[in-house]
């Protein structure tokens, strides 16, 4: 198992740019979640998904869209990229089994926005 | 809101006991997660408490009560390498959401 993994690692862009953020997990999750962590904070957020062709808005989805078309991978998009969205990007997802919950995260994309 | 609050920065000796503790607003609570996470690293798991109690695991425990709105993560025999942040995180069952505490970055000095 790859576990759960994300495209790019790091990426540079200017402001008005466009890009896509992927993530895949080969775990078989139903849940898949985008997180943004900005220097020396939590993570906040952003959306979620509970399952394939599902998403929900969590508590910073201005500026960012998603789609869970396969149930393996879960896209971030932003349409057009602001200095505001430099960042840290995690997705994770979700085993459930039983009571037990376990969330595994990627490595992280870096986003710096010009 | 779901306000969930934990303290900025610790600091503690190695070979020392410390506790970290979480508060959250405890409507639509399911379970709560800990994670660790070291400097430009991804958070890494550590527990997930759903019901009342204390559970053990090695050097690291976790405590939770769910009428309170309280849990803590007690860290036993500190070694250097458990200087990171801790993340406190809570699982929203009316809507699978999982929301962060701001995290809490522990210092161990020798």
């Amino acid at each position: 198992n790859a576990g759960v993994t994300q495209t790019p690692k790091f990426r540079v862009l200017k402001t008005g740019q466009s890009m896509t953020l992927l993530c895949a997990q080969d775990m078989n999750h139903e849940y898949m979640y985008w997180y943004r962590q900005d220097p020396g904070m939590g993570l906040r957020l952003i959306h979620y998904s509970v399952g394939e062709g599902t998403t929900a808005k969590g508590e910073v989805p201005d500026g960012y869209n998603v789609s869970r078309l396969k149930k393996q991978n879960f896209l971030l998009g932003l349409e057009s990229a602001a200095p505001s969205q430099t960042s840290v990007y995690f997705c994770a997802s979700i085993s459930r089994q039983g009571y037990q919950e376990t969330q595994y995260f990627g490595p992280g994309t870096r986003l710096l926005v010009l | 809101g779901q306000n969930i609050d934990q303290p900025t920065e610790m600091t503690a000796t190695e070979g020392a006991i410390v506790q970290i503790n979480c508060t959250y607003q405890t409507s639509g609570f399911n379970g709560l997660f800990w994670y660790q996470q070291h400097a430009g690293e991804a958070p890494t798991f550590l527990s997930y408490n759903v019901l009342d109690g204390l559970e053990e695991k090695g050097r690291f425990s976790s405590f939770l009560s769910r009428s309170k709105g309280y849990s803590y993560l007690l860290l036993k025999e500190l070694q250097m390498k458990d200087s990171a942040s801790y993340l406190c995180a809570v699982l929203y069952s009316s809507a699978s959401k999982i929301i962060f505490g701001s995290g809490t970055r522990l210092s161990i000095r020798p």
